[in-house]
């Protein structure tokens, strides 16, 4: 799998919009961009994913640069319960027997009140 | 649609014991992955299972641990004659297929050896 760069850690205030930069320079044509977060003491929890187009759900959007080298999630408005380490994570679509999620280290995200 | 569920939460073993951990994945998948975390360190890939056969353990150390996922119960990840560098989390993820598929995680288990 690809490599992915990203902030060591990250500082919010609450209710103002997050921008989680990932740089993946590196990045195939097959591969997705998944984003998981992990809340302290538990396990990670799927965020979002994309391939090319930007992505919206109820938790996040994800932006894609044309390039496909970097993407960045966006939480548009942070809570307190949104301070989690992120991972960016490449996956293959069609990988063949590796179906394991690489996991870097990821941004830890503050939520200041 | 009751999620990943682990078992035990806390788990404390002496230095010798054996540690068995059960991951009972969501209803209707059919992939089991651990994963390890050591304190402040990112998660690592341990092993991929299907029901009664491992796909990849290229993660699991080469002594003292197995992983079995059987026909019928849970996942399990044995570990035989703990030491205490085997203190992690452990995390297990289910999956409906395998590749490209969303994981869903457990709250994993807290494995302390003393």
């Amino acid at each position: 799998d690809a490599k992915t760069t990203q902030p060591n850690s990250m500082e919010s205030n609450e209710e103002e919009p997050v921008h989680l930069p990932c740089n993946h320079s590196t990045i195939s044509g097959t591969d997705y961009i998944h984003w998981y977060r992990q809340l302290p003491s538990q396990g990670p929890e799927y965020v979002i994913h994309g391939l090319t187009s930007n992505v919206n759900n109820r938790m996040a959007s994800l932006a894609i640069a044309e390039d496909r080298k970097s993407s960045t999630l966006i939480l548009h408005r942070a809570t307190l319960r949104d301070a989690a380490v992120y991972y960016c994570i490449l996956r293959l679509l069609y990988g063949g027997s590796q179906g394991n999620l690489i996991f870097g280290k990821g941004t830890k995200l503050s939520v200041k009140p | 649609n009751a999620g990943v569920m682990q078992n035990p939460r806390h788990l404390v073993r002496r230095r010798g014991q054996e540690a068995r951990l059960r991951c009972s994945p969501m209803k209707g998948h059919s992939h089991v992955y651990w994963y390890r975390q050591l304190p402040e360190e990112g998660l690592k890939f341990m092993v991929y299972l299907q029901k009664e056969n491992i796909i990849d353990e290229s993660g699991m150390p080469k002594e003292r641990f197995s992983a079995e996922f059987p026909k019928e119960g849970p996942s399990i990840l044995r570990i035989q004659q703990v030491v205490r560098g085997d203190s992690a989390a452990y995390f297990c993820a289910s999956s409906p297929q395998a590749v490209g598929e969303t994981q869903y995680f457990g709250p994993g288990t807290r494995l302390l050896v003393l």
